[in-house]
C-alpha cells in the first residue's frame, strides 16, 4: 500500500512558466514533507522542506504549499528553467515526539522543462 | 556534493556471492540511513542506524544486515545475492533535530548476474 503517491510519472512545461507537482499522501501521522531532486547517476539532492504547523514554505523559486484536510502538498518552480529537468521525489515523514523517522519516497514526476 | 560519499560507484558480482557498501556521512551526523532503488519501484527504506544502534527497520530482507562503526561510517552486507537484488543503493545521512532532511550520497549501483 503506497503512503506517498505521485500520480503524474511525468511533466512537461516551457521555459519561464510555472512548473507545479503533486502529491498525495495517506498516513496522518506524517508531520513532515520534503521534496527531492534527482537526476541520472546521482543521489537525491534535498530542494525544500514543510513543517504540518504550516501550510506553505517558499525558497527562491521553489514554493511547497501543504493542504493537510486532503493530504495533499505541492511544490511550485516558477519560472521554471531547462536546468530543472530532472525526476522530483515527494517524500514524507514522522518526527513528532523528538525522534526522526525514515522518509517513505514517492515514485517520482519527471519533469521536462523545454526552452 | 552533499558530503556524504559511498563506495564502491559500481559493483558486478554473481548470484549466490556477497557484497558490502560502504557510507560515510557528512561530517557531524549521527544518523544513516539506508535506501534501495529498484528499476520499478521507488526509493525504499531499508534500515537507519543513529550513533552505532539501529533504530529502524523497513523493507530490508533477512539477507541484508548493516553496522554503523564508532567512527560514523556505515557498512551494508547482502549475502546470498540474486538477480532480483540489482537495484542501486543509497547511503543518506541527517542532524538529529526538529527537521528531518536527510542527505543522500551517489549510490552504489549493484547488478547481479
Amino acid at each position: 500500500d503506497q503512503q506517498v503517491k505521485q500520480n503524474s510519472p511525468s511533466l512537461s512545461v516551457q521555459e519561464g512558466r510555472i512548473s507545479i507537482l503533486n502529491c498525495d499522501y495517506t498516513n496522518s501521522m506524517f508531520d513532515y514533507f520534503l521534496w527531492y531532486k534527482k537526476y541520472p547517476a546521482e543521489g537525491p539532492t534535498f530542494l525544500i522542506s514543510i513543517s504540518s504547523i504550516k501550510d506553505k514554505n517558499e525558497d527562491g523559486r521553489f514554493t511547497v504549499f501543504l493542504n493537510k484536510s486532503a493530504k495533499h502538498l505541492s511544490l511550485h518552480i516558477v519560472p521554471s528553467q531547462p536546468g530543472d529537468s530532472a525526476v522530483y521525489f515527494c517524500a514524507a515523514s514522522t518526527i513528532s515526539g523528538g525522534s526522526q523517522g525514515n522518509l517513505i519516497f514517492g515514485k517520482g514526476t519527471k519533469l521536462s522543462v523545454k526552452p | 556534493d552533499s558530503g556524504v560519499t559511498q563506495t564502491p560507484k559500481h559493483l558486478i558480482t554473481a548470484t549466490g556471492q556477497r557484497v558490502t557498501l560502504r557510507c560515510s556521512p557528512r561530517s557531524g551526523d549521527l544518523s544513516v540511513y539506508w535506501y534501495q532503488q529498484s528499476l520499478d519501484q521507488g526509493l525504499q527504506f531499508l534500515i537507519q542506524y543513529y550513533n552505532g544502534e539501529e533504530r529502524a527497520k523497513g523493507n530490508i530482507l533477512e539477507r541484508f544486515s548493516a553496522q554503523q562503526f564508532p567512527d560514523l561510517h556505515s557498512e551494508l552486507n547482502l549475502s546470498s545475492l540474486e538477480l532480483g537484488d540489482s537495484a542501486l543503493y543509497f547511503c543518506a545521512s541527517s542532524v538529529v533535530g526538529i527537521s528531518n532532511e536527510q542527505y543522500f550520497g551517489p549510490g552504489t549501483r549493484l547488478t547481479v548476474t
